[in-house]
């Protein structure tokens, strides 16, 4: 089974400053990784995803992800975010073998100005 | 192209009713599957269906729901015997099927069961 671990249920943050959003799994097979994003009102939206390869992966929005297998974390950043990155974000995992994504229970960002 | 289509919107039901929930998956997608997210919470994963296997129904939560995909596109949600806890957002999503994992997610349907 596998299970997903958001450490910050809301992280409040200044415009322009660095935001890291955490996340750990935790499984025994080999897995995918996925942020979503969730704006108000709005669906879930891929931000960006970890399959294989560089463990450093860049997604949309000017944010990026590092896979750290030892660790088991998939940590989510930006280094200058805006009002309009205030939204709910969600870490999501899957096996290779069932495409199911299990999600954390996300945690909320909210930019001040 | 058009995303994935969700009907209703909202939904709100006695308790004991039993309601219907549609998706219309992105078209040429294989891959179609539902999740619930309850307030303040993250997405529970209910049913996949693949192409023409048989679906992955593991997260069904009760016997009172089920779900079908009539010639692998539409698909419907049904809840049997509607309960107060059954109150939350269904999403769909769909994907690509093979090596393609991400998933694409519709609007979702609000179910109020009152």
């Amino acid at each position: 089974a596998q299970s997903v671990t958001q450490l910050d249920s809301q992280v409040p943050v200044f415009e322009e400053a660095p935001v890291e959003l955490r996340c750990n799994y935790s499984s025994s097979v080999s897995v995918y990784l996925f942020w979503y994003v969730q704006y108000p009102n709005q669906g879930l939206q891929l931000l960006l995803k970890y399959l294989s390869g560089s463990t450093l992966v860049k997604g949309i929005n000017g944010f990026e992800a590092e896979f750290n297998k030892s660790q088991t974390s998939f940590h989510l950043r930006k280094p200058s975010v805006h009002i309009s990155d205030t939204a709910e974000y969600f870490c999501a995992v899957s096996d290779t073998g069932r495409r199911a994504l299990t999600f954390g229970s996300g945690t909320r960002l909210q930019v001040q100005p | 192209g058009a995303g994935v289509s969700q009907s209703p919107s909202n939904k709100v039901t006695e308790k004991g009713k039993d309601v219907e929930l549609r998706c219309d998956p992105i078209s040429g997608h294989t891959a179609l599957y539902w999740y619930r997210q309850r307030l303040g919470q993250g997405l529970e994963f209910l049913i996949y269906f693949q192409g023409n296997s048989a679906p992955d129904k593991s997260g069904l939560p009760s016997d009172r729901f089920s779900a079908e995909r009539t010639g692998g596109s539409v698909s419907t949600l049904t809840i049997q015997r509607t309960q107060q806890e059954d109150s939350a957002v269904y999403l769909c999503a769909s994907g690509g099927g093979g090596t393609a994992y991400e998933q694409y997610f519709g609007p979702g349907t609000r179910l109020t069961v009152t």
